[in-house]
């Protein structure tokens, strides 16, 4: 399937600090997508950005895509504790008809610690 | 505004016994659904997705199956749980960007 991944798969650090994740792909894509995910709760569209973009921009949030190297970076700058989640890229390819199936990764667990 | 709502928030269920979760949306017509299953500390596993009453995609052969008998109303069940069968069961919808419910808590004994 075509799943990404996360890298790292946890990441711990101090409030205020900058927190940086990647997720690498494997086939062509439309667009992709970072969520974020609460502990037992359900996911939260942060971004999306288009396989033409380079990099997207929307508050904290900063993402970069390489098409070429088939990767995405999620940076979250001055961290804080509130940003404790797990967060996921998820893919996009769209098949026949309106139906987009988005393939999430495994997820890179932030936390902020005081 | 479209919302979603997806019940109950946990279960806990025998081996064996049938399962029937339910996902609605409000605000939208005709919206594409999904059902997702994510595994403890896992990514998320699509099981079906539906673009419109009565049809209903599976990507992953498994005991489930899942229904859309209104525009808005998408419901997973199965005739016998297995204990596989637990995990975080999440209810999307959405074209592009994928809106999630609060998911349920589904744990198999």
């Amino acid at each position: 399937s075509q799943q990404g991944e996360e890298d790292p798969q946890a990441l711990s650090i101090q409030e205020g600090e900058n927190a940086t994740m990647n997720c690498s792909y494997k086939t062509s894509i439309n667009n992709l997508q970072w969520y974020r995910q609460n502990s037992g709760r359900g996911l939260v569209h942060l971004i999306l950005i288009r396989s033409n973009e380079r990099e997207k921009h929307s508050g904290r949030l900063r993402v970069t895509l390489d098409t070429s190297k088939k990767s995405s970076s999620l940076l979250i700058t001055a961290s804080r504790a509130a940003d404790t989640a797990s967060y996921f890229c998820a893919t996009d390819y769209r098949y026949t008809g309106t139906a987009s199936k988005l393939t999430f990764g495994t997820g890179t667990r932030l936390q902020v610690t005081l | 505004s479209q919302t979603i709502h997806q019940w109950p928030a946990t279960l806990v269920q025998p081996v064996g016994s049938p399962l029937s979760l339910e996902c609605t949306v409000e605000g939208t017509s005709n919206p594409n659904l999904y059902w997702y299953r994510q595994a403890a500390g896992r990514g998320l596993q699509l099981l079906f997705y539906s673009v419109g009453i009565g049809q209903i995609s599976s990507e992953v052969p498994q005991n489930l199956s899942a229904s859309r008998p209104q525009d808005r109303q998408f419901i997973l069940s199965s005739k016998k749980l297995l204990l596989s069968d637990s995990g975080f069961y999440l209810c999307a919808w959405g074209t592009i960007r994928a809106f999630f419910g609060q998911g349920t808590r589904l744990t198999v004994v």
